[in-house]
């Protein structure tokens, strides 16, 4: 099946400091990818829609300027975390959908998901 | 707007006991609709799936039943092991619309 890595697993930055996380489609070409925040007690948050050339779509509620996306080619999203703080401390996971000749077939792969702590 | 409702956890069962996870949908159409599951310290993968109506998913002994008549996609299993222990995302998804994941339900197993 098709592959999405995500890297890094986890980092530990000081507060100011940026971090990016790269979610990269290993097998298949991605022109979207969502990213997503997962809470404490599992809940997962769509943070934004990522699209190849062109600008992410954001949520209602995130940041545009904290949390920055590209999606630079069909097979590399990016997300920086800009002046991370500790409460930007999380669990993020990227997901690309799978698709079926030009059908969205729903079926999402996701990466191994980045633990970002901030202290 | 599309949403997922699911039962809260942790639901917690001795091996070999009977599983059932309920989840409810919204959505105008028919979207398809997955399972996935979490393990602890990964991300997601697909459990099971099914497209349309009346369609049966089934993976790794767990079942669910898309049911449009109840907009509910109920994941069952008859016998869970230790190994089963994980959290449990029901989701729909397809076509144009933007996935969207019920809260996770966190399953727990005892030997």
């Amino acid at each position: 099946g098709a592959v999405v890595s995500q890297h890094p697993s986890w980092v530990i930055c000081k507060s100011g400091t940026s971090v990016k996380i790269e979610c990269r489609s290993l097998d298949f070409q991605a022109t979207t990818m969502f990213w997503y925040r997962q809470f404490p007690k599992q809940s997962l948050m769509l943070m934004a829609t990522s699209n190849e050339g062109s600008k992410a779509t954001y949520e209602q509620g995130v940041e545009k300027d904290k949390f920055l996306i590209n999606h630079a080619s069909l097979t590399l999203s990016t997300l920086t975390v800009t002046s991370a703080h500790p409460e930007d401390s999380s669990f993020y996971i990227c997901s690309a959908p799978g698709t079926s000749g030009r059908a969205n077939t729903g079926e999402l792969f996701f990466g191994e998901g980045s633990r970002l702590t901030v202290l | 707007g599309n949403s997922v409702t699911q039962m809260e956890g942790p639901v917690t069962l001795s091996e070999e006991a009977f599983l059932t996870i309920n989840c409810t949908y919204t959505a105008t159409g028919y979207p398809s609709l997955f399972w996935y599951v979490q393990y602890p310290g990964e991300g997601l993968q697909l459990l099971l799936k099914a497209t349309k109506a009346d369609d049966k998913g089934s993976n790794k002994g767990f079942e669910a039943t898309y049911r449009k008549e109840t907009t509910s996609f109920h994941l069952e299993k008859g016998s869970v092991q230790v190994s089963d222990s994980a959290v449990y995302f029901c989701a729909l998804a397809g076509g144009s619309y933007i996935p969207t994941f019920g809260r996770g339900t966190s399953l727990i197993v005892h030997p």
